[in-house]
């Protein structure tokens, strides 16, 4: 049903590196989101865009950065990691109506 | 923001048996969605129900919006159905899209 894909799956990483996490779909959509969400908790989203250059900041505040040059693509990159920012990470995308997510990035930073 | 509460937190069921997920949320909506997150992490969206009432197979959800909640039902339950369950509402005031999340209720479906 849902054509939306994110790589890697599992990452762990050491502190101070750099990482992006990909984010792509394939359904034309204009808006595309990514939400936080620790173990057994809620989601919480972290940052949305609305179409191509258009990125806006979410309801938690995150130190992780996105972009939105290509309709399909939406990266998520951390500068720096820490053991703080240890999480899992979900990507979604909609139209009017129904949201889709992609399978999740699970991000261990050791 | 819209608070958005699910209850109950845990729920733990034998196979076969009927349940119904409540969400309850703190102002008007536009949108409303109901997901099943399995074991893997993967949200799957079951509905998007703003109002109304809706039938998928064993599943069916019902939104009252002028009294702010929603069900959802699950009958003959399979272990399959096991997972959390998340209500997510959306308002107009930001085109309803951008998901307010519940904190989810854990179901467990028993062999």
């Amino acid at each position: 049903e849902a054509d939306i894909y994110q790589t890697p799956r599992y990452l762990v990483i050491g502190t101070g590196k750099k990482i992006t996490l990909e984010c792509s779909q394939t359904m034309g959509h204009d808006k595309m989101y990514w939400y936080q969400q620790d173990p057994g908790m809620e989601l919480h989203l972290i940052h949305y865009s609305y179409g191509v250059n258009s990125t806006e900041k979410g309801d938690l505040s995150s130190e992780s950065t996105v972009s939105r040059i290509r309709t399909e693509h939406f990266p998520l990159t951390l500068e720096s990691a820490r053991p703080s920012h240890t999480s899992q990470y979900l990507c979604a995308s909609s139209e009017r109506t129904k949201a889709f997510f992609g399978q999740g990035t699970r991000l261990t930073v050791v | 923001g819209i608070q958005v509460e699910q209850s109950p937190p845990d729920l733990i069921l034998q196979e076969g048996a009927n349940s119904t997920l409540r969400c309850n949320f703190s102002d008007s909506v536009n949108n409303l969605q109901w997901f099943h997150q399995n074991p893997w992490g993967q949200l799957i969206n079951l509905f998007y129900i703003p109002s109304g009432t809706k039938q998928n197979g064993r599943l069916s959800a019902t939104t009252v919006a002028t009294e702010r909640y929603s069900l959802l039902y699950i009958s003959s339950s399979q272990t399959t159905d096991s997972g959390v369950y998340f209500c997510a509402v959306g308002a107009s005031n930001f085109g309803n899209e951008k998901l307010t999340f519940g904190t989810g209720t854990r179901l467990t479906i028993i062999p």
